[in-house]
């Protein structure tokens, strides 16, 4: 089955202990993405991958990081997390002409 | 500034009361127009994309329309599972990389 893979789906940690949300698609996509959905502010882009080892920044970037080694793996990497980061995160992939998306299942992270 | 802009923000229908959700854009150049649902704690699922006005798609008793400023999701006869958030996105030519512009979306709750 064609998928995005985010793990975990829940976590709860506390404030500078730093973390990695992992996401795999089966789907050999170029494009993958990461978002944050908040109450009252929607899906805002965090970062994204056109291909291996390319990434840019999304509208909010401050405090992730990112890396693309392998085609399949897009991890969000928070070094540091703060409150502010408390949060519903997607992953999505889509192949190069960028038509189409599939989104994970979402992690929901509670910084405390 | 690119933005998506939805309403209502909520909507509650009776079951079998149709109904549209809107979905204004104002993007320099529209690439794409984006239709996903989002159940409660979910990833959004892929619904239509529309690509230039007049085009319209359907899917069961969901119909998306686009114009040259907005969209529109009808809703035909609506049933309880229906009931879910829906997402429009834009999606623009040039220097962001087709990357999606979402808007906050339409919380659709349909009463039996």
């Amino acid at each position: 089955e064609a998928q995005v893979t985010q793990n975990p789906r829940y976590l709860i940690t506390v404030t500078g202990k730093k973390l990695t949300v992992t996401c795999s698609q089966n789907m050999n996509h170029e494009y993958m993405s990461w978002y944050r959905q908040d109450p009252g502010l929607g899906l805002r882009q965090i970062y994204y991958s056109m291909n291996v080892e390319v990434t840019d920044k999304g509208d909010v970037p401050e405090g992730y990081k990112v890396s693309r080694k392998e085609k399949r793996n897009f991890p969000l990497i928070l070094e540091s997390p703060s409150p502010n980061q408390t949060s519903l995160y997607f992953c999505a992939s889509s192949s190069h002409d960028r038509r189409g998306y599939t989104f994970g299942s979402g992690t929901r992270l509670t910084v405390v | 500034e690119d933005q998506v802009t939805q309403s209502p923000e909520a909507l509650r229908l009776q079951e079998g009361e149709s109904s549209s959700l809107n979905c204004s854009y104002t993007v320099s150049g529209l690439r794409g127009l984006f239709w996903y649902r989002q159940d409660p704690g979910k990833g959004p699922e892929f619904l239509f994309t529309l690509y230039s006005a007049g085009e319209e798609k359907e899917k069961e008793r969901l119909k998306a329309t686009l114009t040259k400023k907005e969209s529109f999701l009808h809703i035909t006869a609506p049933k309880p599972e229906d009931s879910a958030t829906y997402l429009c996105a834009a999606q623009e030519y040039g220097g962001s990389q087709g990357n999606l512009i979402f808007g906050k979306g339409t919380k659709l709750s349909v009463k039996p």
